[in-house]
Formats: C-alpha cells, sequence, structure tokens
C-alpha cells in the first residue's frame, strides 16, 4: 500500500529565504508525482507535475526534482513571499493497482514580512 | 476558461439524510474525481469516472455513490449521512485519464453532519 509522508508538516521563514519542501513515498513503482497548494478552507491549486520518467519541473519560483528511486521528491521555493503562505501537498500515483492519487497530510507553510 | 465549479458550497444536513453534491469539470474534460478531505484523515480517493463510466473507487462504504453525465458533469450522493461524513469534498477534472493526467480541483462543497 503506497502511503505517502511530508516532512515538516509546518515551516515558517522570513520573507526572501529560499526553502525546500520534502516529500517520501513507499512505493517507487509511480505513474506520476502532482504537487498542490491549498489556502485555508479552499480547493486546491495544481504547481507541478513529474511524469514518473522526468527528474525535475519547473515553473516560476518552482522547481520540484523527482527521485524515484529513493522514493522522493522536493519541492523548491526561491525567493519566498507572505503569498506563497499555504498548505503545500504532494500526491503519487501508483503503477498496478488502483489509479488513484495518494496524498501526503501537507506542510503548512508561513512566510512572515 | 472556466475552472471546476462545484454546488453547493456549503451544506448542513441532519445525520440519516441523504445528499446530492454536483461538479462541473473544465470545458473538455472527460474525468471527474472525487476526493474527501478531514483533518483527520487527510485526502482519501472517492471514485472516478471516464466517459460516464466509473473506472475506480476508493474504499469507501456503498452509502457513497456517483454518476457522471454524457455532458461530462458529475454527481455524487452519500445516503443515510454519519457524522463522520462532515467533511470537505472536492472534485478533479482531467483532459486525459484520471491521475495519469494533470488534475484541477474545484473550490470543495463543505457538508456538516449535525
Amino acid at each position: 500500500k503506497q502511503e505517502v509522508t511530508q516532512i515538516p508538516a509546518a515551516l515558517s521563514v522570513p520573507e526572501g529565504e529560499n526553502l525546500v519542501l520534502n516529500c517520501s513515498f513507499t512505493d517507487s513503482a509511480i505513474y506520476n508525482l502532482q504537487w498542490f497548494r491549498q489556502d485555508p478552507g479552499k480547493g486546491l491549486t495544481s504547481l507541478l507535475l513529474i511524469q514518473s520518467s522526468q527528474r525535475e519541473q519547473t515553473s516560476g519560483r518552482l522547481n520540484a526534482s523527482l527521485d524515484k528511486s529513493s522514493g522522493r521528491s522536493t519541492l523548491y521555493i526561491a525567493a519566498s513571499q507572505p503569498g506563497d503562505s499555504a498548505t503545500y501537498l504532494c500526491a503519487v500515483v501508483t503503477q498496478g493497482g488502483s489509479e488513484k492519487l495518494v496524498f501526503g497530510k501537507g506542510t503548512k507553510l508561513t512566510v512572515n514580512p | 476558461k472556466a475552472g471546476v465549479t462545484q454546488t453547493p458550497r456549503y451544506l448542513i444536513k441532519t445525520r440519516g439524510q441523504q445528499v446530492t453534491l454536483s461538479c462541473s469539470p473544465i470545458s473538455g474534460h472527460r474525468s471527474v474525481s472525487w476526493y474527501q478531505q478531514t483533518p483527520g484523515q487527510g485526502l482519501q480517493f472517492l471514485f472516478e469516472y471516464f466517459s460516464e463510466t466509473q473506472r475506480n473507487k476508493g474504499n469507501f462504504p456503498g452509502r457513497f455513490s456517483g454518476r457522471q453525465f454524457s455532458n461530462s458533469r458529475s454527481e455524487m450522493n452519500v445516503s443515510t449521512l454519519e457524522l463522520g461524513d462532515s467533511a470537505l469534498y472536492l472534485c478533479a477534472s482531467s483532459l486525459g485519464l484520471g491521475p495519469l493526467d494533470e488534475q484541477f480541483f474545484g473550490p470543495g462543497t463543505r457538508l456538516t453532519v449535525l
């Protein structure tokens, strides 16, 4: 059974800092990994989708990497801003089973002005 | 291009009642997936529909059901509501087959069961 873990559960940083969010998964046989952000009481916003054959994806100040063999992904946020404050979730789709997103519990990020 | 829309946004029901939630996907998207989000369990997959057929189902009791119409709009129904069904219900749409493609989520329906 696929399990996704995100550490830390919460993170508080000053504005302007570069930061890394971590995601690990137990079964390396995945189709893809997707990073989302969720603002309080809202739905999820897709940030980056990495296919299993890819090593990284970039969008603006965000860069996500994927190391399937070790079961890890990182989301790098450059020059953080208060507007980046949200909960960040990663999710994977595992091969060979029910095709569904399995989510981690998320990292709650607070960027202080 | 309009995003995924969900109605209603908020709902209050009492135990034993039933409820129907609606999801309209992004225009052109044929896959709709449903998720339940609670503080304790996080996000859990309910089911996915593609071209009016249920492709996958999560580990939820039979009280949870869904369907998809020919215009790709989807509904989910929960019968005999329990207190534990209180949650944020999210739907997501994608152009291709379910989670194999990028998922776009709606704002959710907040269900409170009293």
